[in-house]
C-alpha cells in the first residue's frame, strides 16, 4: 500500500521558517523516474505547485518562490523535507506532498498519490 | 511565468457531457494532466499523458489535447462527478510544473 503523510507545525509566526516533513511508504525514492513533490492550496483557492525532488537528487522549484524554498530527502528514512523561509500570512494554506512520476516519454510529471495535507496557518 | 487557463465553472445536467478546457502555450509539446478534487479531500489524478486513465477511473472520464488546448471530457456526467478539476503541465523549459486555476463542475 502506497501512502504519504505530511507533518510539521500547524501555526507559524510571520518571518519564521517553516519545515515540513513528508513520510512515505510503499515506494522507493531511489527508483528511476520517481520523485516527491510539494503542492499547496490556500483556503478556497487553487492548487499551487511548489517543489519537486527526484530519485537522482535533481530538484525543481516554483519560479515565484524559488528564493524561499529548499527541498531535501533522506532516502534511508523514506522522508522528504520542505523548508520555506520568511513566512507570511499569505502562505497560509494546506500543504500536500505527493509522489511524482515522469511520463514515459519524459514530457511531463504527474502526481499519482497524495498525502492528506496539513494546514499551516501563518499568524502572529 | 507559465500559466494554464481554465474556465472558473462548468455546469451540466445529469447525463449530459461536460467539457473542461485548459489552454497553455507549451501544451503542443508537453503532456496535460487532470486532477479531481472533491470538497475536503486531496486531489486525485483522473487523466495523465493527455488521455490515459489510471486504474479505477471510470471510462466516462476521458481526455484529449490538440495544439494549445487540452480538454477533459466527462460523458454522461453524474452527481458524484461534482468537484473541482485542475489541469497541470510543465513549462517549455521542462523545469517547472504548473496547475491551472481550477474549474468547478456542477451537475444538477
Amino acid at each position: 500500500q502506497l501512502t504519504l503523510k505530511e507533518s510539521g507545525p500547524t501555526l507559524v509566526k510571520p518571518t519564521q521558517t517553516l519545515t515540513l516533513t513528508c513520510t512515505f511508504s510503499g515506494f522507493s525514492l531511489t527508483t528511476s523516474g520517481v520523485g516527491v513533490g510539494w503542492i499547496r492550496q490556500p483556503p478556497g483557492k487553487a492548487l499551487e505547485w511548489l517543489a519537486l525532488i527526484f530519485w537522482n537528487d535533481a530538484n525543481r522549484y516554483s519560479p515565484s518562490l524559488n528564493s524561499r524554498l529548499t527541498v531535501t530527502k533522506d532516502t534511508s528514512k523514506n522522508q522528504v523535507f520542505l523548508t520555506m523561509t520568511n513566512m507570511d500570512p499569505v502562505d497560509t494554506a494546506t500543504y500536500y506532498c505527493a509522489r511524482g512520476l515522469y511520463s514515459v516519454s519524459g514530457l511531463g510529471v504527474y502526481f499519482d498519490y497524495w498525502g492528506q495535507g496539513t494546514l499551516v496557518t501563518v499568524s502572529s | 511565468s507559465y500559466e494554464l487557463t481554465q474556465p472558473p465553472s462548468v455546469s451540466v445536467s445529469p447525463g449530459q457531457t461536460a467539457r473542461i478546457t485548459c489552454s497553455g502555450d507549451a501544451l503542443p509539446k508537453k503532456f496535460a494532466y487532470w486532477y479531481q478534487q472533491k470538497s475536503g479531500q486531496a486531489p486525485v489524478v483522473v487523466i495523465y499523458d493527455d488521455s490515459k486513465r489510471p486504474y479505477g477511473i471510470p471510462e466516462r472520464i476521458s481526455g484529449s489535447s490538440s495544439g494549445t488546448m487540452a480538454t477533459l471530457i466527462i460523458s454522461g456526467a453524474q452527481v458524484e462527478d461534482e468537484a473541482d478539476y485542475y489541469c497541470s503541465s510543465t513549462d517549455n523549459s521542462g523545469d517547472h510544473e504548473v496547475f491551472g486555476g481550477g474549474t468547478k463542475l456542477t451537475v444538477l
